[in-house]
């Protein structure tokens, strides 16, 4: 499997613009997440599927942050409009039950940056 | 509120000395704890785990502790290897939960 496959790996773009992060899970796992890392609050859960289904985006932002799971195999979180304080590396993390014992599988990331 | 929190944002020792990171937290209903290691533009990958039910479980050159009463615990790698160097988080989450909880990570360097 190659694991959960994020992109684009950079994104720079321009305050007030659009910004769509996409994720493909490992095949078969049924929970997804979406995490920001930032310096002082680390890895912050925004939201997470359970079979494509929204279970939880209390940790999403304000409503310039939405996110969407359309099939088992696809998810996108979308920034608009950006803001520079936005800018950090996302997450995407997948898993197959709730995984306590042995976590989440994440995906290489996306850095962020608004300018 | 931080429920995880790593007080030490980094770490130096010596290659083949025992590394210790510490990690606290807030929510005495956590019952599972996870240690993530991460390389420069990677993701985190799962390391080792404990639940509640243990003090200490062990998985080669690492080795993780659990003390519920101090709601601390700490992962211990002998001995430190080069490779070892990244930054480590550690997780926590009750069963009833629906998220893990992550701490800011602490980085360690390990020194030829």
């Amino acid at each position: 499997d190659a694991g959960v496959i994020q992109s684009p790996r950079h994104e720079v773009t321009e305050m007030g613009q659009e910004v769509t992060l996409r994720c493909k899970p490992i095949s078969g796992h049924d929970y997804l997440f979406w995490y920001r890392q930032t310096m002082m609050r680390g890895l912050e859960l925004l939201i997470y599927f359970n079979n494509n289904v929204p279970i939880d985006d209390s940790g999403m932002p304000e409503d310039r942050f939405s996110a969407k799971m359309p099939n088992a195999s696809f998810s996108t979180l979308k920034i608009q409009p950006s803001e520079p304080r936005d800018s950090a590396v996302y997450f995407c993390a997948s898993s197959f039950g709730r995984s306590f014992s042995y976590g989440y599988t994440f995906g290489s990331g996306t850095r962020l940056t608004v300018v | 509120d931080q429920q995880v929190k790593q007080n030490s944002p980094s770490l130096s020792v010596q290659e083949g000395r025992i590394s210790i990171l510490n990690c606290d937290y807030t929510n005495s209903m956590f019952d599972y704890f996870l240690w993530y290691k991460k390389y420069p533009a990677e993701g985190p990958t799962f390391l080792i785990s404990i639940s509640s039910i243990k003090d200490k479980n062990e998985d080669g050159r690492f080795t993780v502790f659990l003390n519920k009463s101090a709601k601390h615990l700490s992962l211990h790698i002998v001995p430190s290897q080069p490779g070892d160097s990244a930054v480590y988080f550690c997780a926590a989450s009750a069963l009833t939960g629906n998220q893990f909880y992550f701490g800011t990570g602490t980085s360690l360097t390990v020194i030829p």
